[in-house]
């Protein structure tokens, strides 16, 4: 079957560092991606990962393990407007399909 | 602007009066894709489509149709909409380009369906 898993809830301080986790187990792997959502509007796209390791975006980074099933998006210097939902997505098939797999989300609350 | 659009926004509806929510890109994307989003499940793809006249079944089909005749449009039918279809609906898209490369996809604004 297909399985991704994130924690469902997490806060943070303004200011600080956090670090939000994704584990998966699909039957295929090309490739895993990062959405962020607030509340009641549409995912908007943060990063992409296919091969082992960091990719950093300004105060954004995603870490990606092939070999473990699992990656991690940071988010640093934290501020009020990052709150939303964080939704980890692996794109599982091959061919000419972009069909993606999403985890439940992470719902992140900054706090002052 | 590069935009996937959406409408309506908002349905309040009553169980087996048939609907139709639109969606339309202007990125000229091959690929296009319905999602239901439900708390607690994420989002789950409905029925997704490759190019013009190209459709499949997602994870959740089930009450669900689709067509694709033309690039820009995948419209989502509900023939006889009854309340568990009650949900967010996100319509998305991206470039056909393979799967080997960035390709990320572009959601429209969501449609909040309820069916009484």
């Amino acid at each position: 079957g297909q399985n991704i898993d994130q924690p469902t809830e997490m806060t943070a301080t303004e200011g600080a560092i956090v670090q939000i986790n994704c584990t998966y187990q699909t039957s295929g792997f090309n490739g895993l991606f990062w959405y962020q959502q607030h509340a009641g509007e549409a995912p908007t796209f943060l990063s992409y990962n296919v091969l082992d390791g960091l990719e950093e975006k300004g105060r954004f980074s995603s870490f990606l393990s092939r070999s473990k099933g699992y990656s991690y998006l940071l988010l640093k210097e934290l501020q009020m407007k990052d709150s939303a939902s964080y939704l980890c997505a692996v794109r599982a098939y091959g061919g000419a399909t972009n069909k993606l797999i999403f985890g439940t989300g992470t719902l992140l609350a900054v706090q002052p | 602007e590069a935009q996937v659009t959406q409408n309506p926004r908002y349905l309040i509806t009553v169980t087996g009066k048939k609907l139709t929510v639109t969606c339309s890109q202007n990125m000229n994307h091959e690929y296009m894709s319905w999602y239901r989003q439900d708390p607690g499940l994420g989002l789950r793809q409905i029925y997704y489509s490759m190019n013009v006249e190209v459709t499949d079944k997602g994870d959740v089909p089930e009450g669900y149709k689709v067509s694709r005749k033309e690039k820009r449009n995948f419209p989502l039918i509900l023939e006889s909409p009854s309340p568990n279809q009650t949900s967010l609906y996100f319509c998305a898209s991206s470039s056909g380009e393979g799967t080997s490369s960035y390709n990320e996809q572009f959601f429209g604004p969501g449609t909040r369906l309820t069916v009484l």
